[in-house]
């Protein structure tokens, strides 16, 4: 089944640390870009950063550049966002997501809800 | 930044009502537009793509169309089901951009 699931979301404080996983299955996240995209609470969605297929730099969004880090590990075909010094306006529910051959969002996981509030 | 400015932001409809939701872009992103259906406590669902192509198993009564900047999205005859949130996106350039979303609700 293809298919994307998010894992460590949780509470944390200000300035704290935060990792989130997300395991694909039914296809190879090497063969695609994979972005993660976030949601505040009733608020609208937000691309967050961007690790490509074709070349070695990743991307992010001005609003967690220098404190998200995007990452992979292929041999257990995971996505990883590292995500330190967090604020509280981090607060949201992260996806992960795939990119298609022309590079739009085409499968979306279930999401990880991350709060950060003291 | 391409900004895109999707309206309404709310729209009230009842069903079988034939609605549409429109998303302009600052600049010119060729045919490189989204449309996701996005239903409460669960992730987008792309319902369109490249401004017009219906993504396989998604119902006929949605439809997409483009004039240079101007994007709609119709849905010929709302569903129960359709009384949701709706967003645009555009991935011609980085940063990939959304729109602000548009909440169709019963009148």
């Amino acid at each position: 089944q293809v298919q994307l699931v998010e894992s460590g979301g949780g509470v944390v404080q200000p300035g704290m640390s935060l990792r989130l996983s997300c395991a694909a299955s039914g296809f190879s996240i090497s063969s695609h870009a994979m972005y993660w995209v976030r949601q505040a609470p009733d608020k609208g969605l937000e691309w967050v950063a961007v690790m490509s297929h074709i070349e070695t730099n990743n991307y992010y969004a001005e609003s967690v550049k220098g404190r998200f880090t995007i990452s992979s590990d292929n041999s257990k075909n995971t996505l990883h966002l590292q995500m330190d010094s967090l604020r509280v306006d981090d607060t949201a529910v992260y996806y992960c997501v795939r990119g298609s051959r022309d590079w739009y969002f085409d499968l979306w996981g279930q999401g990880s809800l991350v709060t950060v509030s003291s | 930044d391409i900004q895109m400015t999707q309206s309404p932001s709310t729209l009230s409809a009842s069903i079988g009502d034939r609605v549409t939701i429109t998303c302009r872009a600052s600049q010119s992103v060729s045919d490189s537009l989204v449309w996701y259906q996005q239903k409460p406590g669960k992730a987008p669902n792309l319902l369109i793509y490249r401004a017009s192509s219906l993504k396989s198993g998604v119902p006929s009564r949605f439809t997409g169309s483009r004039s240079e900047t101007e994007f709609t999205l119709t849905i010929s005859s709302l569903e129960p089901d359709d009384f949701v949130t709706y967003y645009c996106q555009q991935y011609r350039f980085y940063p990939w951009t959304f729109g602000q979303g548009t909440k169709v609700e019963f009148k």
